[in-house]
């Protein structure tokens, strides 16, 4: 079955880069996609990339997709104490009918 | 348009007892899904509409759980005898794919269910 896989927590100091990793299973996944999510909120889109790109930059956010190897990163430059949250990493599966999520990975930032 | 509203955002309710929430996907949006996100984990996918025909349900869609979407626009989530387990914040998102690809899903805020 489908299945999104990342690291549950990550640390790093304000003003250096994340980057936050994820590998999916579902090869016909048409697009891949970063949620981020705040204490008590919801979803927020933060990106997504097409399965026939390998690299897309949105002002501070960086995603690189690697399709061979189903692996999928984030990399947030210059991160803020208010990018702390929990990011997920989501697949669309059954040729883009639906999402699967992975578990989430807790970004916390120290000042 | 204020974006995908869910209601309520928080419930408490007694276990055995009935409850509904309801989800006001973006106007144009056809499609909405329900989701079921526990502490500690990534939403798991419930149910989806297009437009009004109910397309897929989850196996953790028991028999106790109903989803309708009567006229295409809101959608209602009810659960039936409530269980301790049923505990966890209810997720709603609509989307307006393009042809038949999935493109980007907008989320609400959620509600928290807690059963006592």
């Amino acid at each position: 079955g489908e299945d999104v896989e990342q690291s549950l927590f990550l640390s790093v100091r304000e003003g250096d880069s994340s980057v936050i990793n994820c590998t999916y299973t579902d090869s016909s996944s048409t697009y891949l996609y970063w949620y981020k999510q705040e204490p008590g909120a919801g979803l927020q889109l933060l990106t997504y990339i097409f399965s026939n790109m390998d690299m897309k930059q949105d002002q501070r956010l960086t995603v690189l997709l690697n399709k061979k190897d189903k692996h999928l990163s984030l990399r947030i430059a210059d991160t803020q104490t208010g990018d702390s949250a929990i990011y997920f990493c989501a697949e669309s599966i059954n040729y883009g009918q639906n999402f699967v999520f992975g578990p989430g990975t807790r970004l916390s930032v120290l000042p | 348009d204020t974006g995908v509203s869910q209601d309520p955002r928080h419930k408490i309710t007694k276990r055995g007892q009935n409850v509904t929430f309801r989800c006001d996907p973006i106007s144009e949006h056809n499609r909405l899904y329900w989701y079921r996100q526990t502490l500690g984990q990534g939403p798991e996918f419930l149910t989806y509409f297009q437009n009004e025909a109910q397309l897929e349900k989850s196996r953790l869609l028991s028999d106790r759980f109903s989803a309708e979407r009567p006229k295409g626009s809101f959608s209602t989530l009810e659960i039936q005898r409530t269980e301790q387990g049923d505990s966890a914040m209810y997720l709603c998102a609509s989307s307006s794919p393009q042809g038949m690809v999935l493109t980007e899903a907008f989320f609400g805020q959620g509600t928290r269910l807690t059963v006592v």
